[in-house]
């Protein structure tokens, strides 16, 4: 069955890049209509959608995080990542990968265990 | 920017029912729910409204009603205990997801 594992740096200084990979098992990352997304739940907050790509490169992005954003897939490492400019205390958050169904109903299943990332200096 | 509204909090005695509202402008836009434990990586409970993913148990139903989604939890048990959040579609053609800000269901 399908399974994905977030990983990453743990802790990123402001200012910096965060990078974030995830990799898929148990299934096809070129599979027809399937989008794969990233999200984020702060200390204390909710969930918040990132950013979603395509096998062949298309994207979509929150509109409020787009400027910082960009997402990619690699096929042949059966992996795709996520980087995110200019960080600061506020994206401190668990950071989640998830395969996001956009064909019928845009939800997300499943999920990734998540990975914490810390922003200080 | 869209906004979903959900109550903060729920709290429901064993084997009594929770209802959890999750209120927005829908339009012709289904509503999908999750359900996360402390520690844990969301679940997708319900989605479209009111189909069951394989595996959830069926005491998980909704409803959705003008701007008012509904997530059912009946016969509440402990281990239902957790954060819920709604999900839809944003408003822009971009905008692919949009949460609520989550209930928190306790069960006393």
């Amino acid at each position: 069955h399908l399974q994905l594992q977030e990983s990453g740096p743990g802790l990123v200084k402001p200012s910096e890049t965060l990078s974030l990979t995830c990799s898929v098992s148990g299934a096809s990352i070129t599979s027809d209509s399937t989008y794969w997304g990233w999200l984020r739940r702060p200390p204390g907050k909710g969930l918040e959608w990132i950013a979603s790509v395509y096998y062949n490169g298309h994207t979509y992005f929150n509109p409020s995080l787009k400027s910082r954003v960009a997402i990619s897939v690699d096929s042949s490492k059966r992996q795709f990542s996520l980087n995110l400019t200019s960080v600061t205390a506020a994206d401190t958050a668990v950071y989640y990968c998830a395969r996001h169904d956009t064909e019928l109903y845009n939800y997300f299943d499943p999920w990734g265990q998540g990975t914490l990332i810390s922003v200080s200096p | 920017s869209y906004v979903l509204t959900q109550p903060p909090s729920v709290s429901v005695a064993p084997g009594q029912t929770a209802r959890i509202t999750c209120g927005g402008d829908f339009g012709t836009n289904t509503v999908h729910w999750y359900q996360q434990k402390p520690g844990q990586a969301p679940i997708l409970v319900l989605y479209d409204d009111t189909v069951r993913p394989s595996g959830v148990p069926e005491r998980f139903s909704g409803s959705s009603s003008g701007n008012t989604a509904t997530l059912t939890i009946s016969r509440v048990e402990a281990g239902d205990e957790a954060d819920y959040f709604c999900q839809t579609l944003g408003h822009s053609e971009t905008d692919l997801a949009v949460f609520g800000p989550g209930t928190q269901v306790t069960v006393l």
